[in-house]
């Protein structure tokens, strides 16, 4: 079926760097990529979504941004946090209502 | 609001059982999602239902099912239970569609298969 790769598994930045993760999605009727934040042991819950008619969309320390010739899209947090540390997945959805998830990644932000 | 909840909130059969879980979605809701989320695969989309009717189906075998009653409710059943089916089962709910709206999700169910 179609993938959605990401990239880096694991990353560790130090507090007020930035992070960012990326990726890729191989179904091109693609047009909804939701980023979910899921603490130890919590839900995953929204943290920004893009659809494919936009190119990049902010809110407060997070962006994303989507190139749909190359279909990827990227997590950019900015000024990082300790609180940030979580897994990270990004997802792609398409017209018949399917999500397909990438692999997450662990971020860790040391104080 | 309530949020998204799901029972029972762990779980544990034996092999060739089956088993049922439940998920309530947020009231007004007409969407509800499963995931299957697994140490070695991630989050992996099951299926949707709105409004009574299965929407779409991802890549799993026929022993998981759905429905979805006339307040929105929806349950999952896996029949004939395999050791690989031990994952947290998750539901999320959206107002219109998980493409549409928000989903938020409910604390999952863990299934362990013994």
């Amino acid at each position: 079926g179609e993938n959605v790769e990401q990239h880096p598994s694991t990353l560790s930045v130090q507090e007020g760097d930035s992070a960012v993760i990326k990726c890729t999605y191989s179904d091109s009727a693609s047009n909804y990529f939701p980023w979910y934040k899921q603490e130890l042991g919590k839900r995953p819950q929204l943290i920004i979504d893009i659809r494919s008619n936009v190119g990049e969309k902010k809110d407060q320390r997070i962006a994303v941004t989507l190139n749909k010739t190359a279909k990827h899209f990227s997590l950019h947090i900015t000024e990082t946090q300790p609180e940030d540390s979580a897994v990270y997945f990004c997802a792609a959805g398409s017209n018949n209502n399917d999500m397909r998830f990438g692999a997450g990644t662990r971020l860790t932000v040391k104080p | 609001k309530a949020g998204v909840t799901q029972t029972p909130r762990y779980l544990i059969k034996t092999r060739g059982q089956q088993v049922t879980l439940s998920c309530s979605p947020i009231s007004g809701h007409r969407s509800v999602s499963w995931y299957q989320q697994t140490p070695g695969q991630g989050l992996q989309f099951l299926f949707e239902y709105f409004s009574e009717t299965q929407r779409n189906k991802g890549n799993f075998p026929g022993r998981f099912s759905g429905r979805q009653f006339s307040n929105s409710r929806s349950e999952m059943n896996v029949s004939t239970l395999e050791l690989g089916d031990s994952a947290l089962y998750l539901c999320a709910s959206s107002l219109a569609g998980l493409l549409v709206n928000e989903q938020f999700f409910g604390p999952g169910t863990r299934l362990t298969v013994l």
